[in-house]
């Protein structure tokens, strides 16, 4: 899964402050999502994005705000109206071919400060 | 939406010995189960999927099995191993969008 890059790694946010996570593919996939993971919990869909310049919401939208302008780019803002942002942030891709599953980056973990 | 519940959250088991994960599913309209593997602070990583079409899968030491009209699937894992102590999440999702919806996960505990 070396062709999904997520950055930064760690990331720290103030109060009232809005930050954005990078997600970069260049493996050419239609499909990308959002997901958060909390400790001792499944992953939870944020927002996804099928095609370009298109995206929808998933279970847990409120406070985050994604855009899709370039195939391989689907970056992530999360925004002060998320009361409780600490969280591990997952980005994965996916082919738009039949049978093709979803891969992973390494994550970004949001901490607040 | 889809609700996955998995089962046990924790398990533990000897070295060599067998371990078994067991996820249901809400939607009878799912009909795409993958199963991932996540060890601490890295990605997940797929590690065998089973589409609704068909029973059961096997991958060397790791198999699926999929009952549709119950609504369950499960992972088994034999000959278990230290590398295979990890967290295991289950999913489920409709192919025309793959959105998955994920069970809590299991950790699975590897004594040698």
């Amino acid at each position: 899964d070396g062709g999904i890059t997520q950055s930064p790694k760690y990331l720290f946010r103030k109060e009232g402050q809005n930050v954005t996570l990078s997600c970069e593919q260049n493996l050419n996939h239609d499909a990308m999502y959002w997901y958060r993971q909390d400790p001792g919990q499944g992953l939870r869909l944020i927002y996804y994005s099928q095609i370009v310049n298109d995206f929808q919401k998933g279970d847990i939208a409120e406070g985050y705000s994604v855009s899709r302008e370039k195939k391989e780019s689907f970056p992530l803002t999360v925004t002060s109206a998320q009361k409780n942002p600490t969280a591990f942030y997952l980005c994965a891709s996916r082919s738009s071919g039949s049978n093709q599953p979803q891969h992973f980056g390494d994550g970004t973990r949001l901490s607040i400060l | 939406g889809e609700n996955v519940e998995q089962h046990p959250s924790t398990l533990s088991v000897q070295e060599g010995d067998s371990a078994v994960i067991k996820c249901t599913y809400s939607d009878s309209a799912s009909n795409y189960f993958p199963w991932y593997k996540q060890e601490l602070g890295k990605r997940p990583q797929l590690i065998i999927d089973i589409r609704s079409n068909v029973g059961e899968k096997k991958d060397q030491r790791i198999a699926v099995t999929l009952n549709k009209t119950a609504k369950h699937f499960s992972l088994h894992i034999t000959e278990t191993q230290p590398e295979d102590s990890a967290v295991y999440f289950c999913a489920a999702s409709i192919w025309s969008d793959y959105k998955l919806s994920f069970g809590a996960g299991t950790t699975v505990t590897v004594r040698a």
